[in-house]
Formats: structure tokens, C-alpha cells, sequence
């Protein structure tokens, strides 16, 4: 099974607070699970990637925490500001073979002034 | 940090012609590069996955005859799609594995019209 789950479709968040997005994974030969980013009409961009060894990551105000027995990851977007209204992919990938991403369905974010 | 290039960035094209989207890793070697589809306020979907000097690997779906893909070098990838009709209107997207650590850069994208 390839698919992951992301939720919620959409999120609205009031300026400063935390922007929570949860994915959950079936297979577990995924190896590496990153968070991609994408404002309209542009390519996504990759924001922060965990590996299974570890259960939590920082860097600024993105933090994945990841939940290897539950096969769950989240990614938390600390004081939310407007400029990060975009959509959010999470996405998983073994690591040998073809080594291609699966996305999840993607989180339009909304950040109110 | 990591660059990878599209282009053209936006195509119109007529029915029955062919489109040729080139994807450039500007500042890295990729092993191995991906052509991604996606439609509005909808996921990326994998279409195919190439790597230098061998031929792609198309996802379940994919017609290989009409959508061409050459990779050429390490840095460079093209997409061609072949005979284009209106249902193969979308947003076109490539990435590059970076050769050292494996990370995926994406390309900023394709927007393919066809009338």
C-alpha cells in the first residue's frame, strides 16, 4: 500500500497561533518523509524531512513530529504568519528501488491577519 | 541552494502539436529525475521516473508513446508531449534527486494550455 493520508483538507488559522497538519502512512518501507510547500502556480518546495530514527525535528517555526508506531507524522507551523498561507504536501518514500515520492492529498492553509 | 529549472514556464499550443518541457538541475548532478502532473487544487501525480542514459519508467496509466522522456545528462531532462489535445492541459512539474543525500528539488513548474 503506497498511500498516504493527509488531513485536514483545508485550515484556517488566526495570525501567531499553530498550524497543526497530520499524514498517516501504511507501508512501512518508507524511509524519509518530507514537507513540501507550494504557493499557486509554483513548483512545491521542500521545507523540512524526517527520517524514521527520529521523533521530532525542528527548524524555526516548522517542526515534524513523527510517530513511528502509530505510522503517523505531523508538521506544526508555530506562530503562523499570513506569508504562509499555501498549500502543504507531505510525502513519504522508501529508499531503494524507484525512491519516487508519494504525496499526500495537500492542506490549503489560510492564515488571517 | 539547490535550483532546479523549467522551461518553458508557460506554453499554448494547438491542438495536435508537440511540446517539449525541459528540466535543468542548475547547480547539482541528479541521479535521477521525475515528471510530475498536476491538476487544480489537486495532488502531484507521478507520471514517470528517468534516470541518465536509461530509459524512463512510466506510472500505471502513463502512455509512454505520447509522453516522451529524454534524459540526457545529469542535469537535464525533457518531457515531450506528443500530438497534445485539450485533455492534456495542465500543470507539468519536474524534480531532480540530488546525487549526494537524496533529496528532491522540485522545478517551479510548466502551465501547458492546449486549444
Amino acid at each position: 500500500q503506497q498511500q498516504v493520508k493527509q488531513s485536514p483538507q483545508s485550515l484556517i488559522v488566526q495570525k501567531g497561533g499553530i498550524s497543526i497538519i497530520n499524514c498517516a502512512y501504511e507501508n512501512t518501507a518508507f524511509d524519509y518523509f518530507p514537507w513540501y510547500q507550494q504557493f499557486p502556480g509554483k513548483g512545491p518546495a521542500l521545507l523540512i524531512a524526517i527520517r524514521p530514527d527520529v521523533s521530532e525535528k525542528k527548524e524555526g517555526r516548522f517542526t515534524i513530529s513523527f510517530n513511528k508506531s502509530a505510522k503517523q507524522f505531523s508538521l506544526h507551523i508555530m506562530d503562523s504568519q499570513p506569508g504562509d498561507s499555501a498549500t502543504y504536501f507531505c510525502a513519504a518514500r522508501v529508499n531503494t528501488g524507484r525512491r519516487a515520492l508519494t504525496f499526500g492529498s495537500g492542506t490549503r492553509l489560510q492564515v488571517q491577519p | 541552494g539547490a535550483v532546479v529549472s523549467q522551461h518553458p514556464s508557460r506554453v499554448i499550443c494547438k491542438s495536435g502539436t508537440s511540446v517539449k518541457i525541459e528540466c535543468r538541475s542548475l547547480d547539482f548532478q541528479a541521479t535521477t529525475m521525475f515528471w510530475y502532473r498536476q491538476f487544480p487544487k489537486q495532488s502531484l501525480m507521478l507520471m514517470a521516473t528517468s534516470n541518465e542514459g536509461s530509459k524512463a519508467t512510466y506510472e500505471q496509466g502513463v502512455e509512454k508513446d505520447k509522453f516522451l522522456i529524454n534524459h540526457a545528462s545529469l542535469t537535464l531532462s525533457t518531457l515531450t508531449v506528443t500530438s497534445a489535445h485539450p485533455e492534456d492541459s495542465s500543470f507539468y512539474i519536474c524534480s531532480a534527486e540530488h546525487r549526494e543525500g537524496g533529496t528532491q528539488y522540485f522545478g517551479p513548474g510548466t502551465r501547458l494550455t492546449v486549444l
